[in-house]
């Protein structure tokens, strides 16, 4: 069955260092999702692609984050520099378009200290 | 613009009692709704969606829902909770097909707690 793939699971670094996710996608699907889940929460959408293109990233803070999709397939999510409150489940989704039921990864937790 | 709102945190039932976890939904456009299930230091898992059609929905581990328009509602319910069940359920909106562009907006969930 098609998963989609995120590395690392687990990463812990010192504040004020960079560090960056990465996910891999179901093949074929066009759209893809950085989401952010803190320790009792529902997830918050960071950043959401279509094929290449960001369709929205208002929630994505963009002093200290960034994300690409250059070929339309796997993304990648940077932090730099990392700050405490960063501290969370950073979460990678896709589905076959928009508005269509996304698949999660296993999401990567980071804690920064 | 769309928006969830779960009633209750927290939901506990025995084993084999019925669940119910509420969700409202807020859409300007006609949504689609979801169901996940997130288990500890996981992804979420969808159970069940609502499209179009019929507004009972049936979905994995004998869950189901009801899209009620006029309640805005798509409340998640199972006849019998089984031990497994223990898990934070997500309710979910996003605009449907023909709608553009919309958010997948997830609620803050509600942790189910089954008791032996």
């Amino acid at each position: 069955e098609a998963e989609v793939a995120q590395s690392p699971r687990y990463k812990i670094t010192e504040k004020s260092q960079a560090v960056a996710f990465w996910c891999d996608p179901i093949s074929g699907h066009a759209t893809l999702y950085w989401y952010r889940q803190i320790l009792g929460q529902g997830p918050e959408l960071l950043v959401q692609f279509q094929d290449e293109s960001v369709v929205d990233d208002s929630q994505l803070p963009k002093d200290r984050f960034s994300a690409e999709r250059l070929k339309g397939v796997d993304s990648t999510l940077k932090i730099q520099p990392a700050e405490l409150g960063d501290s969370a489940m950073y979460l990678c989704a896709s589905s076959l378009r928009e508005n269509t039921e996304a698949f999660f990864g296993q999401g990567t937790r980071l804690t920064v200290v | 613009a769309q928006s969830v709102t779960q009633l209750g945190s927290h939901v506990s039932v025995s084993e084999g009692a019925l669940v119910l976890l509420r969700c409202n939904y807020s859409s300007s456009v006609p949504p689609y709704l979801f169901w996940y299930v997130q288990y500890p230091n996981q992804g979420l898992q969808l159970l069940l969606k609502y499209t179009t059609g019929a507004t009972l929905v049936k979905g994995i581990n004998g869950f189901e829902a009801e899209f009620k328009k006029s309640e805005t509602s798509f409340h998640l319910t199972k006849p019998s909770a089984h031990m497994s069940d223990a898990a934070e359920y997500f309710c979910a909106v996003s605009g449907s097909m023909n709608t553009g562009f919309q958010k997948l907006v997830f609620g803050t969930g509600t942790r189910l707690l089954v008791s032996p």
